[in-house]
């Protein structure tokens, strides 16, 4: 069974840093390009970063481009969002999802980690 | 603003028919990229309804449907049911972005 386990949220001031994990199990880690989406309170999704099976190709959204870092540790079955220069804006909560094989959609999402940007 | 566009909310009385539109453009929907569909029941994560425009998942009962027709999509769901009630979302990839974009989301409201 496919599980996805994200932590690390929580309440961060304007401008801080921050590191999500996502612990995976239940398939071949390596094998499959992973993502972060995330949802601000009573909005939609959006998709921030993507990384590649390897970990050799990264690409994110606009909106986080220079600010926001994925990696993956294959060795671990961990995927990581490392969030710097956080703004009232990033305020969402952050789900790691699973892309599907030689497809561009996301068959397994976690259930989410809550990232608040307070003063 | 999201790329692609969804009506905001739907409605509809037990065992009826509604349907979900996805309206994008010709570097989403319109190319060779396919539409996904998702269900987001209250205060749950997203899960995957439709995939490639028309294709259930294993457990997705045959309720759901999914079409395609130039650059807009549609989810059609019949016989609705009162634990239908959730919000959808589309999904596609964008090749001027380098991305994935989602619909704005519709919220499904069962009478």
């Amino acid at each position: 069974e496919v599980q996805l386990v994200e932590s690390g949220g929580g309440l961060v001031l304007p401008g801080g840093s921050l590191r999500l994990s996502c612990a995976a199990s239940g398939f071949t880690f390596s094998s499959f390009p992973m993502s972060w989406v995330r949802q601000a309170p009573g909005k939609g999704l959006e998709w921030v970063s993507s990384i590649s099976g390897g970990g050799g190709t990264t690409y994110s959204a606009d909106s986080v481009k220079g600010r926001f870092t994925i990696s993956r540790d294959n060795s671990k079955n961990t995927l990581s969002l490392q969030m710097n220069s956080l703004r009232a804006e990033d305020t969402a909560v952050y789900y790691c999802a699973k892309r599907a094989p030689s497809e561009k959609y996301f068959d397994y999402w976690g259930q989410g980690t809550l990232v608040t940007l307070s003063s | 603003q999201s790329v692609l566009t969804q009506p905001p909310s739907v409605s509809g009385a037990p065992g009826q028919r509604v349907t979900i539109s996805c309206s994008g453009s010709s570097s989403n929907i319109g190319t060779a990229y396919d539409v996904h569909w998702y269900q987001q029941l209250p205060g749950t994560a997203p899960k995957l309804l439709i995939y490639a425009t028309s294709n259930r998942p294993s457990g997705v009962p045959d309720r759901f449907s999914g079409s395609k027709s130039g650059t807009s999509a549609s989810l059609a769901i019949t016989g609705l049911q009162a634990e239908d009630e959730a919000d959808y979302y589309c999904q596609s990839y964008d090749s001027s972005l380098s991305g994935y974009v989602f619909g704005s989301g519709t919220k499904v409201t069962v009478l």
